[in-house]
């Protein structure tokens, strides 16, 4: 039962490399999300896809781009890395409508650090 | 006033104790809320939802006001497993796909 499932789990770029985050969820989730995790911060809302074919910029989207592939994929793409993009990435999904709309179930992490 | 705010902690407390968090939120319209359990370096899972009276479960009971705006967590005979980082969850606005993250309340329970 894999349930949500991000690569790579660690990354190291330096400033100006582009790289993409896969994550994949075999809930048959409508809904998934991107957010980003530093000290102090919380978690914050990059971008969200409320069902397969839309996405909706979060809080913080500058400096990344989503594509929701299909039901069960839906990665982020940094174009071009910056030093305030390191940090430790989440993807989560939910069933988005029905009992239990919002509840979350989060990947692993990918821990990304920018040089 | 923040969205969502949370006591950062920590809260050390010995084994055994009762302890209680709450988390304040800005938006009156939001409707179901949520606390999740983060352990040190790992993802965010769910502890509990919060409806409008309340929930228990086990050990654990979270509580909502809504005329004060907060959500609480009471967690009774800590276990030195429960030692974590406790989030806050509120959704932004009427809909329910923007939920926001309290930064969290760190507990440490020592014997």
């Amino acid at each position: 039962n894999a349930g949500v499932t991000q690569t790579p789990k660690f990354q190291v770029l330096k400033t100006g490399q582009s790289m993409t985050l896969q994550c994949a969820q075999d809930m048959n989730h409508n809904s998934m999300y991107w957010y980003r995790q530093d000290p102090g911060m919380g978690l914050r809302l990059i971008y969200y896809s409320a069902s397969e074919g839309t996405t909706d910029k979060g809080e913080v989207p500058n400096g990344y781009n989503v594509s929701r592939l299909n039901k069960r994929e839906f990665s982020l793409r940094l174009e071009s890395a910056a030093p305030s993009q390191t940090s430790v990435y989440f993807c989560a999904s939910s069933r988005g409508e029905g009992g239990g709309a919002n509840v979350l179930t989060f990947g692993a992490g990918s821990r990304l650090t920018v040089l | 006033r923040k969205e969502v705010e949370q006591d950062p902690g920590p809260f050390n407390v010995p084994e055994g104790a009762t302890v209680a968090f709450n988390c304040t939120y800005s938006n009156s319209a939001s409707q179901s809320f949520f606390w999740y359990r983060q352990d040190c370096r790992k993802e965010p899972k769910l502890l509990m939802s919060v409806y409008s009276s309340g929930n228990e479960d086990g050990r654990f009971t979270a509580q909502l006001n809504r005329a004060s705006q907060y959500i609480s967590l009471l967690i009774r005979d800590s276990k030195l497993s429960d030692s974590a980082t406790y989030l806050c969850v509120v959704p932004l606005g009427g809909g329910g796909n923007k939920l926001t993250f309290g930064t969290g309340t760190q507990l440490k329970v020592e014997l």
